[in-house]
Formats: C-alpha cells, sequence, structure tokens
C-alpha cells in the first residue's frame, strides 16, 4: 500500500532554532499534502495545504512565516518550524493524497526547550 | 458549536466485547466518512471509508451513516487488546485529492485482556 515516510520521528531543539520536517511519498506521486497539529488528547487541526510547485494554503491563525512549508516534488513536502519556541511543542503530521487516496505519516513529536 | 462532536472517552471494555464508537456533526455538506485508529504516537491509519447512508462492514469492523441524522458510528466486534488506541472519525464536502478533511476530537479505546 501507499506509504508516506515522515522524519524525524521526535526531536528537541532549543528555543529560537529551526526544525525542518519532511515527508517523502515512498511509492506514488503526492500531488496534495497537508500539514496537521496535534495537541495531547485532542484531535488533529489542519495547518496548511500544499500541492506540488504551488505556494502553501494556510490555515486562519497559522503564521505562514513561522511555518514555513516546501512542496518542490511529488514525492516531498518539508515543514520547517522558524525561531522555536516551547509553545510550539507539539506532535505534527503529514499526509498525502494521491495513490489510493490519503495516508497519513507516522508524525514528529517536537519538544523545544 | 465544533462542526464534528466525538466523545473523547475514555472507553475501556473486556476482551471480546462490542464497542460502539459514535460521532455527530453539523455540516450537512458532508458527503464523505472516515473512520481512523492511530496508536500512540503515530500517525492515523484508514479503517474505513463510506459515503452513503447504511452500513460498511470489513471483518470486524463496521461503519454506519445515518445522514438524516447528521450521525455516523463505528462498531468493533470480538474486540481485542490489539484494538486499543484512539479513533478518529473524519468527514469531507468532497472526495477529491484535494479535499480537507474535518476530524473529531477521537475517543480513546482500551481493550483490557
Amino acid at each position: 500500500g501507499a506509504v508516506v515516510s515522515q522524519h524525524p520521528s521526535r526531536v528537541i531543539c532549543k528555543s529560537g532554532t529551526s526544525v525542518k520536517i519532511e515527508c517523502r511519498s515512498l511509492d506514488f506521486q503526492a500531488t496534495t499534502m497537508f500539514w496537521y497539529r496535534q495537541f495531547p488528547k485532542q484531535s488533529l487541526m489542519l495547518m496548511a495545504t500544499s500541492n506540488e510547485g504551488s505556494k502553501a494554503t494556510y490555515e486562519q491563525g497559522v503564521e505562514k512565516d513561522k511555518f514555513l512549508i516546501n512542496h518542490a516534488s511529488l514525492t516531498l513536502s518539508t515543514l520547517t518550524v522558524t525561531s522555536a519556541h516551547p509553545e510550539d511543542s507539539s506532535f505534527y503530521i503529514c499526509s498525502a493524497s494521491g495513490g489510493n487516496g490519503y495516508t497519513f505519516g507516522s508524525g514528529t513529536r517536537l519538544t523545544v526547550v | 458549536q465544533k462542526e464534528v462532536e466525538q466523545d473523547p472517552g475514555p472507553l475501556s471494555v473486556p476482551e471480546g466485547a462490542i464497542v460502539s464508537l459514535n460521532c455527530t456533526y453539523s455540516n450537512s455538506a458532508f458527503q464523505y466518512f472516515m473512520w481512523y485508529r492511530q496508536y500512540s504516537r503515530k500517525g492515523p491509519e484508514l479503517l474505513m471509508y463510506t459515503y452513503s447512508s447504511g452500513n460498511k462492514e470489513d471483518g470486524r469492523f463496521t461503519a454506519q451513516v445515518d445522514k438524516s441524522s447528521k450521525y455516523i458510528s463505528l462498531f468493533i466486534r470480538d474486540s481485542q487488546p490489539s484494538d486499543s488506541a484512539t479513533y478518529l472519525c473524519a468527514m469531507s464536502v468532497s472526495s477529491g485529492s484535494a479535499r480537507q478533511l474535518t476530524f473529531g476530537s477521537g475517543t480513546q479505546l482500551t481493550v483490557l485482556p
């Protein structure tokens, strides 16, 4: 089946640094990539939608200059959390649309100290 | 009021029990309904997908949709400890590859051996 590889699975960084999260579709072309954020015991909240070669569309309240999304190819999308702060600590999940439908990555646990 | 309401639980049942998980929604434009299973610190995986009112069965899982009542359910028969996870309902207006999903908050299920 379709697989989306998300890395890293866990990252701890210092406040003020930037962190890049990668999602790769391994056996299909991801025409659309969705990035979600999930707080403990809460649902997935859509942050942005990106189409290959286009600028991402951000949800209301999500700072596009803080959460940089690049979807330069049909198999790779990246989310960069710039100047991370402790309140950015969360579980970030990507989801790729293509192939058999929707496939989620395994998530990245970001902790900013 | 949230577009999708889901009882967060936690729900604890003995092995072999029948589990009933439910979501209600307010947006009558939702036409496509999904159930995802999410293990701790992992991305969601699709369990069931349906777009019509009625029942859809897949092994031990049955998805039920009642569009007139704006109510969907997931039934798990002969529950197993391996079914312990968080179950998320999700809905969308369209079925296209760029469709956005609206998620419930998830129900945490524990099946006791």
